[in-house]
């Protein structure tokens, strides 16, 4: 059973256009977030991530949305360019302490130029 | 930035043949992981380790061994390997407790005839 499940399981949108990749949980001990990328032929490399202590991170065009009551979290990529074609991979952890993480099964996003 | 060499990088086997994959990392972190990256599934987490000697067991560990021999090395052992275990596998590494996170190998291809 995935215990990081991921939506779309793929997506297209045209350049310019803002892309939203979804993500939920089941485990509630699950306090850390990252969300990796990984492009054809590379290894996945992390690209960014969050804690529940605050419900929102941004970094440049890429936000995490976070709503630990319905433990769900989205990633929003604004001005999408045909660059950021990748898989995006939700991951979570539990505990400080406890470094092991899951994966969901990935979000394939393209971006027509 | 962390380096992480993952030995072979394509590996061809038959059903019920012996297949050691091996991983170095060069930057001291203290956690390593084998993952298996499917298509439909994501990556999905081995085995991993926190340290030379010690090895947990992860969500798929079904038919494989692994070993931490020393901080830089790990192993992946498929001491009878079946055609279900044709994947491509990523080892990884981490520095817990501090930038925790994943910096992966280039993969290594496996096919089980």
């Amino acid at each position: 059973q995935q215990q990081v499940r991921q939506s779309p399981q793929s997506l297209t949108v045209w350049e310019g256009e803002t892309a939203i990749l979804n993500c939920s949980y089941e485990d509630s001990t699950f306090d850390y977030f990252p969300w990796y990328w990984q492009f054809p032929r590379e290894s996945p490399a992390l690209l960014i991530a969050i804690r529940p202590v605050s419900n929102k991170k941004e970094d440049g065009r890429f936000t995490i949305f976070f709503n630990k009551r319905e433990k769900k979290l989205s990633l929003h990529i604004t001005d999408s360019q045909p660059g950021d074609s990748a898989t995006y991979f939700c991951a979570a952890s539990a505990g400080t302490g406890n470094y092991k993480y899951v994966f969901g099964a990935g979000t394939r996003l393209k971006v027509i130029a | 930035e962390a380096a992480v060499t993952q030995s072979p990088r394509n590996k061809v086997t038959v059903t019920g043949g012996n297949v050691t994959l091996s991983c170095r990392q060069t930057n001291s972190h203290n956690y390593m992981y084998w993952y298996r990256q499917d298509t439909g599934h994501g990556l999905r987490l081995i085995h991993y380790s926190y340290g030379a000697g010690n090895l947990q067991i992860g969500d798929v560990p079904d038919g494989y061994k692994a070993t931490r021999t020393t901080q830089e090395d790990f192993f992946l052992l498929l001491e009878l390997a079946s055609p279900s275990q044709t994947s491509l596998y990523f080892c990884a590494s981490s520095d817990a407790g501090g930038d925790e996170r994943l910096f992966f190998g280039h993969g290594t291809k496996l096919s089980v005839l």
